[in-house]
């Protein structure tokens, strides 16, 4: 069965560094997402994707924050200057089409830890 | 997107059927009712979802009241595997963006 993909599964950093986080999206999903969750709270929206654009932001994802699709396969994370409030558990979530029925999946998720 | 209660916790002995309840009284007619969980912070794992009728999958059952206020999942056979927090969700059918808004969901101890 296809799946979402996250690499690093943990990442560290000192704060103030710029770190990526990427993701595989499943084959032929149009919609991408990235969620946070930090430790003990819920899981939050960060931003969605579309034809390589951003089609929605949360305020929680500001200038600090940027995403990509640099190629036909990679969807990436990029958080500039680290902070310590940062660190969570980052998913990434793929979405065949705009369909409301359509099924959004989600990675196993990128522990980060900003020291 | 309408907001849903959930108890914080629950529990349920392994085999039994698990019911977990879901309220969504500001429900409009065009949201749907979704359920995901989540085991031990992995990433969140679709479960179901429906609109008006019951649906059963594989992995469990929606019932979803006739005034569309609320809603069960119901697992039929609780293993100790099915611990992990539950969210009920409900998304407007009509949005493109299709994000996600969790809230704190059901926490599911099943026990042996």
């Amino acid at each position: 069965e296809p799946e979402v993909t996250q690499t690093p599964s943990h990442q560290v950093t000192q704060m103030g560094q710029e770190v990526i986080l990427r993701c595989v999206p499943i084959s032929n999903h149009l919609y991408f997402y990235w969620y946070r969750q930090i430790l003990g709270q819920k899981v939050e929206f960060l931003v969605s994707f579309y034809n390589n654009e951003i089609s929605e932001k949360s305020e929680i994802f500001d200038d600090q924050f940027s995403v990509e699709r640099p190629d036909g396969s990679n969807f990436t994370l990029k958080i500039r200057s680290t902070k310590l409030e940062d660190s969570a558990m980052y998913f990434c979530a793929s979405r065949a089409s705009g369909a409301i029925t359509d099924t959004q999946y989600f990675g196993p998720g990128t522990r980060l830890t900003v020291l | 997107d309408a907001k849903t209660t959930q108890p914080t916790s629950m529990d349920c002995a392994e085999g039994r059927a698990a019911n977990l309840p879901c309220n969504h009284s500001t429900i409009s007619g065009n949201e749907y009712v979704y359920w995901y969980r989540q085991i031990h912070s992995q990433g969140p794992q679709y479960i179901i979802h429906g609109l008006k009728n019951n649906e059963t999958n594989e992995m469990a059952s929606l019932i979803i009241t006739e005034d569309r206020k609320s809603s069960t999942l119901i697992l039929p056979h609780a293993t100790l595997r099915d611990t992990a927090v539950y969210y009920c969700i409900v998304r407007v059918g009509s949005s493109n963006t299709g994000k996600l808004i969790f809230g704190q969901g059901t926490t599911l101890q099943v026990k042996p």
